[in-house]
């Protein structure tokens, strides 16, 4: 059974602040990472997506992987209010349909 | 911005009843799969599907429910005979290229009484 772990939270930050959030996942053969943005009754955003070690990218979110030990982060630059909202991990099994396996997901809320 | 796109919104529906939600995916995506929120738990995998078969399912998806493209734009769950452990947010995605990121429709909200 393949597992992805993520804090609940919630991670309250201040506006404009740093948010960091952490995941970890069961399968060392993983290799691509996804992390989607869940407002309370609605669907999943995807927001990031990072297959290499290091860092991505785009716009005030950085994705980092470190796949030696089994680590997605992303990070959150200039935390607004609207950020607030469930951040949900995700792995896809390339060798299983490419399902997605979802951590539960961490609370984050952005305090004005 | 091309989405996609689930209907019904909401369906309420009693035990034993058959169900059909359906999901129009982003139209040059090739591969479609659905998932199901139960409320306050984790997003899970239910079905993939590519090339008109399913290329993958979880313990979810028994003999109750089945998938089907019957035509160029729509991909359909049917659960059988729901029961209420059936209720659920039930979301459908598609993504152009199996590795990628899945684009997930706002979701069908099945209450089984």
């Amino acid at each position: 059974q393949k597992e992805v772990e993520q804090n609940s939270g919630p991670l309250s930050v201040p506006e404009g602040a740093i948010a960091s959030l952490n995941c970890t996942y069961s399968d060392r053969g993983s290799q691509s990472f996804f992390w989607y943005r869940q407002y309370s009754g609605k669907s999943p955003e995807l927001i990031m997506f990072i297959y290499s070690n290091g860092d991505k990218e785009d716009g005030r979110f950085t994705a980092q992987l470190n796949k030696a030990s089994q680590y997605v982060s992303l990070l959150i630059r200039d935390s607004q209010p609207s950020d607030s909202a469930t951040y949900l991990c995700a792995v896809n099994d390339d060798n299983a349909g490419n399902m997605l396996t979802f951590g539960g997901g961490t609370r984050l809320m952005v305090k004005p | 911005e091309p989405e996609v796109t689930q209907t019904p919104s909401h369906q309420v529906t009693q035990m034993g009843q058959e169900v059909i939600l359906r999901c129009v995916p982003i139209s040059n995506h090739l591969y479609f799969y659905w998932y199901r929120q139960i409320l306050g738990q984790k997003v899970e995998f239910l079905v993939s599907f590519y090339n008109n078969e399913i290329s993958e399912k979880s313990e979810i998806f028994d003999d109750q429910f089945s998938v089907e493209r019957p035509d160029g734009s729509n991909f359909t769950l049917k659960i059988r005979s729901t029961k209420l452990e059936d209720s659920a947010m039930y979301f459908c995605a598609s993504s152009p290229r199996g590795s990628g990121g899945q684009y997930f429709g706002p979701g069908t909200r099945l209450t089984v009484t």
